[in-house]
């Protein structure tokens, strides 16, 4: 069975400093991985995605994602945040079952 | 133009009362979801359609019961409302085959809170 686990429940960071918000998964088949963000009292929003091909992907507001393979991770980076990047982050998988299967999330707490 | 919408975006009722929530998505996707996030913020899938066919069924009490009356629809009615049905639901779709996956897009939530 596919799993994901956000070990940071929450990540508190000063604004402009850089931050990861580790997510680390299990499946015993190909996967799709993704994260989302969810803004207070809204919806979930796609971030960034990755199905294949190149390892490290982008969004389009500066955050990236490097799927490891041989570590099951993909991590979540921002070299500098803004205190307008505070939200809730899930990161989820999807494999064999077609289940898209969330973490428990982790908020990032951005501080002036 | 919303992608996927549900409504209503807060319900609040008593216990023991038969409610609905509605979900319609606009993508021309074949396979819609119903998620209910806890008081933790904790995603938890409840069932999947793919073109109006249950394929997904997590383990949810059977008071609750989703209907798709077209593709671009999946409804959610639950029977009997109790305390611990107080969630978030959400609606999401996605453009599914076994040959190819897609992200799911998710509607803006519906804050269920039972008294």
């Amino acid at each position: 069975a596919q799993s994901v686990t956000q070990l940071d429940s929450q990540v508190p960071v000063f604004e402009e400093a850089p931050v990861e918000l580790r997510c680390n998964y299990s499946s015993s088949v190909s996967v799709y991985l993704f994260w989302y963000v969810q803004y207070p009292n809204q919806g979930l929003q796609l971030l960034l995605k990755y199905l294949s091909g190149s390892t490290l992907v982008e969004s389009i507001n500066g955050f990236e994602a490097e799927f490891n393979k041989s570590q099951t991770s993909f991590h979540l980076r921002k070299p500098s945040v803004h205190i307008s990047d505070t939200a809730e982050y899930f990161c989820a998988v999807r494999g064999a079952t077609n289940k898209l299967i969330f973490g428990t999330g982790t908020l990032l707490a951005v501080q002036p | 133009d919303t992608a996927v919408s549900q409504t209503p975006k807060y319900l609040v009722t008593q216990m023991g009362n038969d409610k609905s929530i509605k979900c319609e998505q606009n993508l021309g996707h074949d396979t819609m979801y119903w998620y209910k996030q806890d008081s933790k913020k904790f995603l938890k899938i409840m069932f999947s359609y793919n073109n109006k066919e249950l394929i997904i069924n997590e383990t949810v009490p059977n008071r609750f019961s989703p209907k798709s009356p077209d593709k671009a629809h999946l409804n959610l009615h639950i029977n009997s409302l109790e305390l611990g049905d107080s969630a978030v639901y959400f609606c999401a779709s996605s453009q599914d085959s076994w040959e190819r996956h897609t992200e799911a897009f998710f509607g803006q939530g519906t804050r269920l809170t039972v008294v």
